[in-house]
């Protein structure tokens, strides 16, 4: 199964833009790239996911590398409340989705 | 729709005793999940089904059993809890593809 690498933790100034990496170099051409959330004492919240092009919500915005070995998930506008821990998954045929350890992500007013 | 729900939220166990942990969604998705997100760490699958009556075991199967005897309900049942299972247990539901939802969780002590 296709392995996921964050780095552990990431600050950001509110209303300023955060760039969220991940390297997936060991995955296949038809497992979709996926992010979630958790704020703390909850479960995991859906944020984006794609395939090979990028994609834009109302949430944040993911760039996949072309060779889809790496991705990055952008916040345009860090508020307080995207204080979390953001997970890169990747979707193993289309349903079964492998965690990593995840980004702690740190906004600061 | 109140979505994915889990019960109970907190569980004390005594070691070699045995639980259920109930989990329900009321979105009609094919897909369900059980995993246990130990402290500091992401998420590991325990168990999944596809559709009612089917279910496979996911990363960390051992010390597990499941049901899915209709859609909405997928219950985890622990038989002889042991402090390695002390950890939070969510549930998850998904469509054919796409987006997982996930439940509150049940935080489980094994003592």
């Amino acid at each position: 199964d296709a392995k996921t690498t964050q780095p552990n933790s990431m600050e950001s100034n509110e209303e300023e833009p955060v760039h969220l990496p991940c390297n997936h170099s060991t995955i296949s051409g038809t497992d979709y790239i996926h992010w979630y959330r958790q704020l703390p004492s909850q479960g995991p919240e859906y944020v984006i996911h794609g395939l090979t092009s990028n994609v834009n919500n109302r949430m944040a915005s993911l760039a996949i590398a072309e060779d889809r070995t790496s991705s990055t998930l952008i916040l345009h506008r860090a508020t307080l409340r995207d204080a979390a821990v953001y997970y890169c998954t990747i979707n193993i045929n289309d349903y079964k989705l492998s965690f990593g350890a995840g980004t702690t992500v740190t906004v600061r007013a | 729709n109140a979505g994915v729900t889990q019960t109970p939220k907190f569980r004390i166990l005594k070691i070699g005793q045995s639980m259920t942990l109930q989990c329900t969604q009321d979105m009609n998705h094919n897909y369900m999940y059980w995993y246990r997100q130990d402290p500091g760490m992401g998420l590991k699958l325990i168990y999944y089904s596809v559709g009612a009556g089917i279910t496979d075991k996911g990363e960390v199967p051992n010390g597990y059993n499941v049901s899915r005897s209709t859609t909405e309900d997928f219950p985890l049942r622990l038989e002889l809890a042991a402090p390695s299972q002390t950890s939070v247990y969510f549930c998850a539901s998904s469509p054919t593809k796409g987006e997982q939802f996930f439940g509150p969780g049940t935080r489980l002590t094994v003592l």
